[in-house]
């Protein structure tokens, strides 16, 4: 099973520059997010979507934009990058509605911004 | 509000030595807890988790207890090994579950 997949896996982007970050699911979970990872600061949540042409934003969203046309999908997009979303990137899906449900996440991307 | 406070590292353990790494929570409502794992170069993958009170949550040797009384998910292994070597995540949900809160992580290497 392919689960929660990533690209790219590695970039590194100028300042100023637009890019997005792509991420799928085939197990047709209805919730998907979107982390990012700080050295010391663990995993902090930027925006997430509870189904198809649903999203919102989490602890950290500025300077991100996400959409959800599909089930599948949940592009993350930087609009002008910034030394500052230097980070690992991780997109996240799992079922709706229980607080019990296990999250599963995709294997990360490594953004730098120089 | 959510939170999670677990131990900061890193800890390094000697082959075969007992670990626990602490982890207190603090939630609006009732809680799931759960315990991941990051491998280098991976992204986190489930460890265990519980999702009432008095739970016990275990897999491949690892343990953690929901302690409601405490506000706490400690993980324990009574022998660890070389292969554990990891950085270790304490999470938790509320009510749908839409949002996992974690800590901070603790990076665990295991010498021979």
């Amino acid at each position: 099973n392919a689960g929660v997949t990533q690209t790219p896996k590695f970039q590194v982007l100028k300042t100023g520059q637009s890019m997005t970050l792509q991420c799928a699911q085939d197990m047709n979970h209805e919730y998907m997010s979107w982390y990012r990872q700080d050295p010391g600061m663990g995993l902090r949540l930027i925006h997430y979507s509870v189904g198809a042409g649903i999203t919102d934003q989490g602890e950290v969203p500025n300077g991100y934009n996400v959409s959800r046309s599909t089930t599948e999908d949940f592009p993350l997009r930087l609009l002008s990058a910034a030394p500052s979303q230097t980070s690992v990137y991780f997109c996240a899906s799992s079922q709706q509605g229980y607080s019990g449900n296990t999250i599963y996440f995709g294997e990360g991307s490594w953004l730098t911004v120089v | 509000g959510n939170s999670v406070t677990q131990m900061e590292g890193p800890v390094t353990l000697s082959e075969e030595a007992f670990l626990t790494i602490n982890c207190t929570y603090t939630a609006t409502g009732y809680p799931s807890l759960f315990w991941y794992v990051q491998y280098p170069g991976e992204g986190l993958q489930l460890l265990l988790k519980a999702t009432k009170a008095d739970d016990k949550g275990s897999n491949k040797g690892f343990e953690a207890t929901y302690r409601k009384e405490t506000t706490s998910f400690h993980l324990e292994k009574g022998s660890v090994q070389v292969s554990d070597s990891a950085v270790y995540f304490c999470a938790l949900t509320v009510n749908t579950g839409n949002q996992f809160y974690f800590g901070t992580g603790t990076s665990l290497t295991v010498i021979p």
